[in-house]
């Protein structure tokens, strides 16, 4: 398909783990990258990762890339309640790595 | 270090006028993109911008343009605002291939 897609919506407790998944279109899209956005604030990079990597780890943060699927993930260990937001994966598919294709957002809820 | 900054951050206009948006990026970043992101939906592309020519074009109409100046920031324009163009309007500066990073946004509104 054209679209990049997520789930919606995904519930947790704090303390648990978080993974949120996503499908890209392109194969050959050379960054693929996770984004974090508050209600009413703009976007926030957390992590991306090179499409010539299966994994990357970032404190709390694991990505996992599957190029043959086209899927992403991202893993938040011990979620806590400020994870609470909007996740946005995006892929790039020009040379340039910057003109980004969004999907539509997985809203993390974490409770205590 | 300052982060891309955006102005302004609110603003209300009526059905058929204009708007500009400012965008400043990252010191040391030369290029430019726009976003809208219409409430409930993932940013969208409009425009890239490098060295002060264009690098890329989302599927906007002709109403939306842009330009970048010599210290690199940049302005979006849209003519004949719809109510449809209400959304949050997004800049990302970056390195030519690299990381994107975002500012807070400029909240358009129209009625």
């Amino acid at each position: 398909g054209e679209d990049v897609e997520q789930s919606l919506f995904l519930s947790v407790r704090e303390g648990d783990s978080s993974v949120i998944n996503c499908t890209y279109t392109d194969s050959s899209s050379t960054y693929l990258y996770w984004y974090k956005q508050e209600p009413g604030a703009g976007l926030q990079l957390l992590t991306y990762i090179f499409s010539n990597m299966d994994m990357k780890q970032d404190q709390r943060l694991t990505v996992l890339l599957n190029k043959k699927d086209k899927h992403l993930s991202l893993r938040i260990a011990d979620t806590q309640t400020g994870d609470s937001a909007i996740y946005f994966c995006a892929e790039s598919r020009d040379q340039a790595g910057t003109a980004l294709i969004f999907g539509k957002g997985t809203t993390l809820s974490v409770s205590s | 270090d300052a982060g891309v900054t955006q102005s302004p951050t609110h603003l209300i206009k009526t059905r058929g006028q204009q708007v500009t948006l400012r965008c400043s990026p990252i010191s040391g970043h030369k290029s430019v993109s726009w976003y809208q992101q219409v409430l409930g939906q993932g940013p969208q592309f409009i425009f890239q911008y490098y060295e002060k020519e264009e690098r890329g074009r989302g599927n906007f109409p002709d109403r939306f343009s842009a330009r970048q100046f010599p210290n690199y920031s940049s302005e979006l324009n849209v003519n004949a605002l719809l109510l449809g163009d209400s959304a949050l309007y997004l800049c990302a500066s970056s390195i030519f291939q690299g990381q994107a990073f975002f500012g807070q946004g400029t909240r358009l509104t129209v009625v």
